[in-house]
């Protein structure tokens, strides 16, 4: 499985957009890049996923270079609600077992 | 009505004692999951299933066993509950097309002393 390095932590304001870059250098042909999101005490949450380029859904942007050995998450306009523990997996299509990392904890602040 | 449900939300027992977690879900998915999530840590796998005969040990399996009484149902046991499983339980489900989104409960969490 691909290993993937992300910050710990980032602070940011409310109104600000937030990008959270993941790395993962060895990512097989075949991994999507899929990002949760994961409030305390609650299960993680389906944000995005995507293969290369650019993927925009109604809560986020995920964008993924053509080498695609990092991506990068990005939240517009956060506001409080948006602070959580962000996390980037790779994944097989369709995939099954997730494995992950220590994620981003995104601390959004008045 | 949540989509995964997970009973009891929360339970204190002691070393030693059999403990049984459910869950359930109402999605009509295939394949179910078992995660533990330590204090600031991510989560790892314990068990998953893709349907109701296939049983599929993750990374933590030892100390652990499930059960898949139906499509909508998959409990994680203990048999002797220790101290060092006292950690967060989650159940969550996919469906096996698609994007491979995993809909996750709210949780249990659990305290062995």
């Amino acid at each position: 499985l691909a290993k993937t390095t992300q910050p710990i932590s980032m602070d940011s304001y409310e109104g600000q957009e937030v990008n959270i870059t993941c790395s993962h250098n060895n990512i097989a042909t075949n991994d999507y890049i899929t990002w949760y999101q994961q409030f305390p005490s609650q299960g993680p949450r389906f944000i995005i996923q995507g293969y290369k380029t650019k993927v925009t859904n109604e809560v986020a942007s995920l964008f993924i270079p053509a080498d695609r050995k990092s991506s990068t998450l990005s939240l517009p306009r956060v506001s409080l609600s948006d602070t959580a523990v962000y996390y980037c997996l790779p994944q097989k299509a369709a995939g099954n077992k997730l494995t992950f990392g220590g994620g981003t904890r995104v601390l959004v602040k008045p | 009505d949540a989509d995964v449900t997970q009973t009891p939300r929360n339970r204190i027992t002691k070393t030693g004692k059999r403990i049984m977690l459910e869950c359930s879900q109402t999605k009509g998915h295939d394949r179910m999951y078992w995660y533990r999530q330590d204090p600031g840590l991510g989560l790892r796998l314990i068990y998953y299933s893709f349907d109701v005969k296939d049983i599929n040990k993750g990374e933590i399996s030892d100390g652990y066993s499930v059960s898949r009484q139906a499509q909508a149902k998959f409990s994680l046991s203990l048999e002797s509950a220790i101290p060092n499983q006292t950690a967060l339980y989650f159940c969550a489900t996919s469906a096996a097309g698609g994007q491979g989104e995993q809909y996750f409960g709210p949780g249990t969490r659990l305290t062995v002393t």
